[in-house]
């Protein structure tokens, strides 16, 4: 067990419609990433937020946005989904940037 | 830009064989460099890591060296077992300007038959 959380661990949803998908770091950890796994394109970076602010970008789609929170935890909101979107969609953190991340368990989203 | 190249997969061993997965990068600056392990169903979990040129990083009887001057980062293992089979990744990780940069290549399949 790695210490961060990911909920819901599936979802699956139709067409056009946006979900969100929540990640809780581990304690103390003040970096959150967000990555996208499919079978064609392998492990996609998002997005990385630190202590609240944005910090690194990825290939973050622009239908896809992401915040974290006083907490720390974080959110990733996909909109308007297409078929090609259904993916494991994995949170990690760390304590700072540039430092090892642990992943959380995933969330497997398909879009029917 | 940055880019991680792993050798294409699956890779089949026996148990008890000797263990390769090469990994090259390149990047601007001075990475770190990180080995995941992605076991089926489950989410990536570090493997080992190296931050500096020369560095090795070892765990769970792996290896793998950060070479600055072939940019690379080869994980092996003397002798596979069953457990070991999983999806590896090989990662890198820039800082410029304070904005940090991921990459992981696209990860080996290893499959180990008894």
């Amino acid at each position: 067990d790695s210490g961060v959380t990911q909920t819901p661990k599936h979802l699956i949803t139709a067409t056009g419609q946006r979900v969100t998908l929540r990640c809780s770091p581990r304690s103390g950890d003040l970096s959150v990433y967000w990555y996208q796994q499919s079978l064609d394109q392998g492990l996609q970076f998002l997005i990385q937020y630190y202590n609240g602010e944005e910090r690194a970008k990825g290939n973050i789609l622009e239908r896809f946005s992401a915040q974290q929170f006083p907490d720390l935890h974080s959110e990733l909101n996909l909109s308007s989904l297409e078929l090609g979107d259904s993916a494991l969609y994995f949170c990690a953190s760390s304590v700072v940037s540039a430092e090892t991340q642990y992943f959380g368990p995933g969330t497997r989203l398909l879009v029917l | 830009g940055d880019s991680v190249t792993q050798m294409e997969g699956p890779v089949t061993l026996s148990e008890e064989a000797f263990l390769t997965i090469n990994c090259t990068y390149t990047a601007t600056g001075y990475p770190s460099l990180f080995w995941y392990v992605q076991y089926p169903g489950e989410g990536l979990q570090l493997l080992l890591k190296a931050t500096k040129a020369d560095d090795k990083g070892s765990n769970k009887g792996f290896e793998a060296t950060y070479r600055k001057e072939t940019t690379s980062f080869h994980l092996e293992k003397g002798s596979v077992q069953v457990s070991d089979s999983a999806v590896y990744f090989c990662a890198l990780i820039t800082v410029s300007g304070g904005y940090q940069k991921v990459t992981f290549g696209t990860g080996t399949k290893l499959q180990v038959i008894p």
